[in-house]
């Protein structure tokens, strides 16, 4: 089975600090994306990347930035975390084979910023 | 432009009640996936079924089932005789075709709620 594992489930953080969100996968999946989710808005895409040391912006990519160094490893950087920022981040991943490919997901990180 | 849209944001039923989540989805690819998701309480999203556009065969694994219709845009999700294990956040997602970069447009989400 995919396991796509997040490094926090829970995180409180103050205004202002610089927040690192980890993500690894066991897969070696070409394709990771992080992802927030806030109620009555699904599930919106912050970046993705289909491959090491590639990124894409997704919908959201304000005050956000991604690091991947590793193919297994994807990495959500907040740079100056704001309390609009409190949300749920998912990372999934998936292969580059067909697109119908479905995305793996992670058990998700609950993140405060106070 | 993509769009997916889940218009029921709640659902509650009681135990062993069917229940139909509604998904219509809207791209000019003419080759894309649909696919929908489980969040249980504990967070993660489950993957529960794929389906291919040039697939219009309607599929049933034990109490679930799902009916795609090209011709109104809908993907919908039936949950037979629901049981309370089955309260979850459901999302459909929507994929184009053209490219590989495997992004995935999510609805809002429908919530649902089975009572004992």
């Amino acid at each position: 089975d995919v396991k796509v594992t997040q490094s926090s489930r829970y995180l409180v953080k103050r205004t202002g600090e610089k927040v690192f969100l980890e993500c690894v996968q066991d897969m070696d999946h070409e394709n990771m994306f992080w992802y927030r989710q806030d109620p009555g808005l699904g599930l919106r895409l912050i970046y993705f990347s289909y491959d090491v040391k590639m990124k894409e912006k997704g919908d959201i990519p304000e005050g956000y930035s991604v690091s991947r160094e590793k193919k297994e490893r994807f990495s959500l950087i907040l740079e100056s975390a704001s309390t609009n920022q409190t949300s749920m981040y998912l990372c999934a991943s998936s292969s580059a084979g067909p697109s119908n490919q479905p995305q793996h997901f992670g058990d998700g990180t609950r993140l405060s910023i106070l | 432009a993509q769009k997916v849209t889940q218009a029921q944001t709640e659902i509650s039923v009681v135990e062993k009640e069917d229940v139909t989540l509604d998904c219509v989805y809207e791209t000019r690819d003419t080759t894309y996936y649909l696919f929908w998701y489980k969040q249980p309480p504990s967070g993660e999203l489950v993957f529960l079924i794929r389906r291919n556009s040039f697939d219009e065969q309607n599929e049933i694994s034990g109490r679930y089932s799902w009916n795609f219709q090209k011709s109104t845009s809908s993907f919908n999700f039936t949950i037979t005789a629901s049981q309370v294990v089955d309260s979850a956040v459901y999302f459909c997602a929507l994929r184009g075709g053209s490219g590989n970069t495997g992004k995935l447009i999510f609805g809002q989400g429908t919530t649902l709620q089975v009572k004992p």
